[in-house]
């Protein structure tokens, strides 16, 4: 079955640029994307189909997706940003999440 | 505005069954295909099932499959989750979720909306 990693945690400095990635076989091949998820929250989509980011997604949030390697980027990263995120394809008929990334902003 | 709102969780011993469902509004329902997605506690988004808008297509994680039934009424605007032959591996929060189209294409199924979930407790 298909498998997409992510690595457990990232820390990053108020303002500073974070970068999570995402990796599987040939993910450039599919379209990636990814969710936040606040403690106690749902989950909400913050990028689709690689680059898209929905309606009401702040700009800082991009991403990207290429060889094997899916990343999102943050970008001015604020306390706000402070979550746990997941990255998502869709393989054989499978919805596969990644194993998720806590983001640590201090 | 999209809602959904989940019901049905609750302590369940192993090996009995349980019924969930999401009732939606603010979208028109028989147009766009829905999830359901666990998490265990403390653990990270496991997805169980996806259903096409018109309930004619059907995919399950080998995880549930021949176990779990997701089904859907658009007559009422709800989506369910036959669960059968439980296990206290399938403790978690389920959440109910929508697609942005009528189906995953090839290339492409994700959610756009996420319910705020119901929590089913496995437990002798």
């Amino acid at each position: 079955s298909y498998e997409l990693t992510q690595p457990p945690s990232l820390s990053v400095s108020p303002g500073q640029t974070a970068s999570i990635t995402c990796s599987g076989v040939k993910l450039g091949d599919k379209y990636a994307c990814w969710y936040q998820q606040k403690p106690g929250q749902s989950p909400v989509l913050v990028i689709y189909q690689n680059n898209k980011r929905p309606s009401g997604i702040p700009e800082r949030f991009s991403g990207s997706n290429s060889g094997n390697t899916a990343t999102l980027t943050i970008s001015g990263t604020q306390a706000m940003d402070e979550a746990d995120y997941y990255c998502q394809a869709w393989d054989s008929s499978t919805v596969v999440f990644g194993g998720g990334t806590k983001v640590t902003v201090l | 505005q999209v809602q959904l709102v989940e019901s049905g969780g609750g302590v369940v011993q192993p090996g009995r069954s349980l019924r969930l469902s999401c009732a939606a509004s603010g979208f028109i329902f028989n147009s766009y295909g829905m999830h359901w997605v666990r998490q265990a506690p403390g653990k990270g988004l496991e997805w169980v099932a996806v259903i096409s808008h018109d309930g004619s297509s059907k995919y399950y994680a080998d995880s549930v499959k021949g176990r779990f039934t997701i089904s859907r009424d658009n007559s009422k605007n709800t989506v369910y989750l036959q669960m059968n032959s439980l296990r206290a591996e399938d403790t978690a929060v389920y959440y109910c979720a929508k697609l942005p189209l009528l189906y995953c294409s090839s290339t492409s199924c994700y959610i756009d909306y996420w319910g705020q979930g119901t929590l089913v407790t496995v437990s002798s």
